[in-house]
């Protein structure tokens, strides 16, 4: 039974450009709930899809945006990076049965870098 | 906005000493959750507490919900270098799908 899986694992982007994540949930989940996490700190919502929609929204600005395909997986697109991105970015997957407290499991992560 | 906050921020313990960790929220919570995450690695979740007063063990961890339900603490009971990591306890945000995470607590065993 596969876990989550992120790719890629890290990544080192410029000022200014642009980057895609990639996530495939857990088998059976359909919920896919997407966190940055800065060194140090805890993990900070960005948002959560679920039906290829997004469902909920956490404070970050119209540059973070996601997708969600028909089999689940999810995208998240980040533009304009600002040195400030540089993070560990988590997917998180679950199974929708009342919202945030379904138990998550999260991937091992994507560790952007920018310069 | 709504908050919640860990102490310590970090522990350094010898190895079998005991060790707490302590989460309060700034709103009531329909339920907490506990996570561990190793250096280097992600979290993982250990528990969901759900219940006003609630305690729940795991071999030598004891976790417990306050009776107003803005608070829990997790223990450990005579440390090992396994338990090396950071604590995080993260309960439900406004809205009702977000989940938001304390900042940690990180736990160091001396061997």
């Amino acid at each position: 039974d596969a876990g989550v899986t992120q790719s890629p694992t890290h990544l080192i982007k410029t000022r200014g450009q642009q980057v895609t994540l990639r996530c495939s949930p857990k088998s059976g989940h359909d919920t896919v709930s997407w966190y940055q996490q800065a060194l140090g700190q805890g993990p900070q919502f960005i948002f959560q899809y679920y039906e290829e929609e997004e469902r909920q929204r956490g404070n970050f600005p119209d540059r973070f945006s996601g997708h969600q395909f028909p089999n689940y997986s999810s995208e998240l697109n980040v533009n304009a990076l600002l040195l400030g991105d540089s993070a560990l970015y988590l997917c998180a997957s679950s199974l929708m049965a009342g919202g945030s407290t379904d138990t998550q499991y999260f991937g091992p992560g994507t560790r952007l870098t920018v310069l | 906005g709504q908050q919640v906050m860990q102490i310590p921020q970090y522990q350094h313990v010898q190895e079998g000493e005991d060790f707490t960790t302590y989460c309060n929220s700034s709103t009531t919570l329909s339920n907490i959750q506990w996570y561990k995450q190793r250096p280097g690695g992600h979290p993982v979740f250990l528990i969901q507490l759900v219940k006003s007063g609630e305690v729940k063990k795991q071999k030598r961890l004891t976790f417990q919900f306050g009776e107003a339900k803005k608070n829990s603490s997790l223990h450990i009971t005579a440390t090992q270098t396994t338990d090396v990591g950071t604590y995080f306890c993260a309960g439900p945000g406004t809205g009702g799908f977000k989940t938001i995470f304390g900042a940690g607590t990180r736990l160091f065993v001396k061997a």
